[in-house]
C-alpha cells in the first residue's frame, strides 16, 4: 500500500481557513469512509481530530471539520489560531490494515 | 481513563531484534471491537503504520514489513508486544503504540524512540 499523498506545507493568517488535503485511490480513501485525521506538535503524540472522514471526537474544536470527494479527503480549519501551528497527518483503512499521509506543516503567519 | 505506555530498549545494534511492549489501562484487550495499533515516526518524518491485533487476536501486518513483524497480546497483563526482527539503521523512529476502534487511534501512547547503531 502506497503513503497518501498531502502537501508538504500550507499556511494561513489568523481567523482565515484553510484546506489540507489527502489523497489516494478507489481502494482506500474512495473505498472507505474509514479517513481519519491527526495533529502532532513538535514532539508529542498525534492527537485525533476527525475519524471516519466528518466526525469530531469530544472536546475537538468545531473550527475543525472534515470531507471527502472521490478518492481525496480533506481536512478544513476555521478561524485559524496561533495554537493550530502543526504537523497534519491523514490516514485511511486500506482494506488490510491502515496507511497515513506523507503529513502538512501547518504555519499560521 | 484510558492509557497507553510503550517500553523497550533505547538502542540496538543492526541486525538484532527488538521487542517493544505496550501497557493498557483503562480498556481491556478482549473488548468487542477494540484493537491495539503499532505506528513508527522516523525523526523528522512522516507516521507509518506496522501493526494491529484486534480483540479476538486477529493480526494485520503493513505489507512492506510483514516478513519482520510480530504482534500479540496477553490481555491478562494488559499489554500488546511488538518484535522486529533484523533492525537496520533505518529502522529508527519512535515507536508509538495507540487504541483503535474503528481503524482510527483516539489515544496514543508517549512514544519510545529506538535507535538502531552499531
Amino acid at each position: 500500500q502506497s503513503a497518501l499523498t498531502q502537501p508538504a506545507s500550507v499556511s494561513g493568517s489568523p481567523g482565515q481557513s484553510i484546506t489540507i488535503s489527502c489523497t489516494g485511490t478507489s481502494s482506500d480513501v474512495g473505498n472507505y469512509d474509514l479517513v481519519s485525521w491527526y495533529q502532532q506538535h513538535p514532539g508529542k503524540a498525534p492527537k485525533l481530530m476527525i475519524y471516519e472522514v466528518s466526525k469530531r471526537p469530544s472536546g475537538v474544536s468545531n473550527r475543525f471539520s472534515g470531507s471527502k470527494s472521490g478518492n481525496t479527503a480533506s481536512l478544513t480549519i476555521s478561524g485559524l489560531q496561533a495554537e493550530d501551528e502543526a504537523d497534519y497527518y491523514c490516514c485511511s483503512y486500506v482494506g488490510s490494515g491502515t496507511s497515513f499521509g506523507g503529513g502538512t506543516k501547518l504555519t499560521v503567519l | 481513563q484510558i492509557t497507553l505506555k510503550e517500553s523497550g530498549p533505547t538502542l540496538v545494534k543492526p541486525t538484532q531484534t527488538v521487542t517493544l511492549t505496550c501497557r493498557v489501562s483503562g480498556f481491556s484487550l478482549s473488548t468487542n471491537g477494540v484493537s491495539v495499533g503499532w505506528i513508527r515516526q522516523p525523526p523528522g518524518k512522516a507516521l507509518e503504520w506496522l501493526a494491529f491485533i484486534y480483540w479476538n487476536d486477529d493480526k494485520r501486518y503493513s505489507p512492506s514489513l510483514k516478513s519482520r513483524l510480530t504482534i500479540s497480546k496477553d490481555t491478562s497483563k494488559n499489554q500488546v508486544v511488538l518484535t522486529m526482527t533484523n533492525m537496520d539503521p533505518v529502522d529508527t523512529a519512535t515507536y508509538y503504540c495507540a487504541h483503535s476502534r474503528g481503524y482510527s487511534y483516539g489515544y496514543w501512547g508517549q512514544g519510545t524512540l529506538v535507535t538502531v547503531s552499531s
